[in-house]
């Protein structure tokens, strides 16, 4: 099945820019979605179809994708952003149909 | 607003059957072309998808759980609901149900709160 990869944890300072990525063979021609989790919660949709966000999501988050490389770029991190970033695909070559990245801690420092 | 609610037995014991069932609110499961999921997460680890039963009754499931999960809907109740088989302690998960998004390509914009199932003897 698809393999996406990212990165097991990002810190950034507060007030600067997070860069998460999710890596998979020719992510750019799937479409890439992320979310957030914080502990013990569900999670939430952040971004869909690589750059789009459900109402009620700060445009702070966004994302793009191409390549090999998807990125979820969240601007002005806040203290409140501390959570487990997840992107997700669907995988339509495969039997394995909802496949999700391995999850990124971001700390903020 | 849609709001999804799990329900399930908390604790089990190895070999049982795990049944766990997803209360749907603010929308007809029998109205909308979606596809109710559901997911779960060990302890520490990522999310898992599971399978998804689709409103006209079609379901899919993860290859690796495919032969003990079935996933079916009792739209009469609005409810849809996860058997699993054989469950071992690598079963112990919060398992989630969720709706697709419509007009995407399978994200899920709506989630249930989630259930803790411990199997231990």
């Amino acid at each position: 099945s698809y393999v996406l990869t990212q990165p097991p944890s990002v810190s950034v300072a507060p007030g600067q820019t997070a860069i998460i990525t999710c890596g998979g063979k020719n992510i750019g021609k799937k479409s890439v979605h992320w979310y957030h989790q914080k502990p013990g919660q569900a999670p939430v949709l952040l971004v869909y179809d690589d750059s789009d966000r459900p109402s009620g999501i700060p445009e702070r988050f966004s994302g793009s994708n191409s390549g090999n490389t998807a990125t979820l770029t969240i601007s002005r991190v806040e203290a409140g952003d501390e959570a487990d970033y997840y992107c997700q695909v669907w995988d339509n070559n495969s039997q394995h149909l909802v496949v999700f990245g391995g999850g990124t801690k971001l700390a903020v420092l | 607003q849609v709001q999804l609610q799990e329900s399930g037995p908390g604790l089990m014991k190895p070999s049982q059957t795990l049944s766990l069932t997803c209360s749907v609110s603010g929308v007809s499961m029998n109205s909308d072309a979606h596809y109710w999921t559901w997911f779960r997460q060990q302890p520490g680890k990522g999310l898992e998808w599971i399978g998804y039963i689709h409103f006209i009754g079609t379901t899919h499931y993860n290859p690796s759980l495919q032969s003990r999960a079935t996933i079916s809907a009792d739209t009469s109740k609005n409810q849809f609901s996860l058997k699993l088989a054989s469950v071992t302690a690598a079963d112990t998960a919060v398992y989630y149900c969720a709706r697709d998004r419509r007009g995407s390509t399978w994200s899920f914009d709506h989630w249930g709160q989630g259930t803790l199932v411990i199997v231990s003897s």
